[in-house]
């Protein structure tokens, strides 16, 4: 059975850097054609994909964040982190990391059940 | 980006009726749109993928269709369970994009 959690900070200040953390069990992300992905939806919004991490290292982003986003991952302990520098109130949003593998490329097969992140001075 | 234009953003059904939603999007995304249920508190969950195949597990009252720029997902027959936001995404060309989402409220 595969699961998604997602961890971080609740608050956090304007300008501050977010560091999320997606722990994931039941794949690895050594094997062929999987990834995991960060999605999140601002309170009352459309969900917004922001960042993909493959198998091979491969890492895709939201040209929205520019440069602000890092994704990585820790294989030996089944995570996955993104990091977001100079975050605003407009980033304010439920955060939500989740599960892909080809054939299914970028379809978001399983999701975790997302965590709040407010940005507030 | 390609957009992803849904409708309605809500809707209030009986049980037993037929729900159809909508997805546009602002170019070709050939057969790429996928659908997911997404209910408060719980994590999004896909019910449709490639525009109209059933995710493992998902009930046979849900469907889709589509291809191109139109796409469409039906509940055959609502029932209370189904109370949830539903929300459409391309997956054709990076960034993926989502649509606005659709309510579904029992009458």
């Amino acid at each position: 059975q595969i699961t998604l959690k997602e961890s971080g900070p609740t608050l956090l200040k304007p300008t501050q850097t977010l560091t999320l953390t997606c722990t994931f069990s039941g794949f690895s992300l050594k094997t062929h054609g999987v990834g995991v992905g960060w999605i999140r939806q601002p309170p009352g919004k459309a969900p917004e994909w922001l960042s993909l991490i493959y198998w091979d290292d491969t890492k895709r982003y939201s040209p929205s964040l520019k440069t602000r986003a890092t994704i990585t991952k820790d294989t030996s302990k089944n995570q996955v982190v993104l990091t977001m520098a100079n975050m605003d109130p407009v980033d304010t949003a439920t955060y939500y990391c989740a599960y892909s593998q080809s054939p299914l490329d970028y379809v978001l097969q399983i999701w975790g059940q997302g965590t709040l992140v407010t940005v507030s001075s | 980006d390609i957009q992803m234009t849904q409708s309605p953003s809500s809707l209030s059904a009986s049980v037993g009726d037929r729900v159809t939603i909508t997805c546009q999007a602002s170019q070709d995304i050939r057969f790429r749109a996928h659908w997911y249920q997404h209910k408060p508190g719980k994590a999004p969950k896909l019910l449709i993928y490639d525009a109209s195949a059933l995710e493992s597990g998902v009930p046979s009252r849900f469907s889709g269709s589509g291809s191109g720029t139109d796409f469409t997902f039906t509940i055959s027959s609502l029932r209370p369970d189904d109370i949830a936001t539903y929300f459409c995404q391309q997956s054709d060309s990076l960034p993926l994009t989502f649509g606005g989402g659709t309510k579904v409220e029992i009458k």
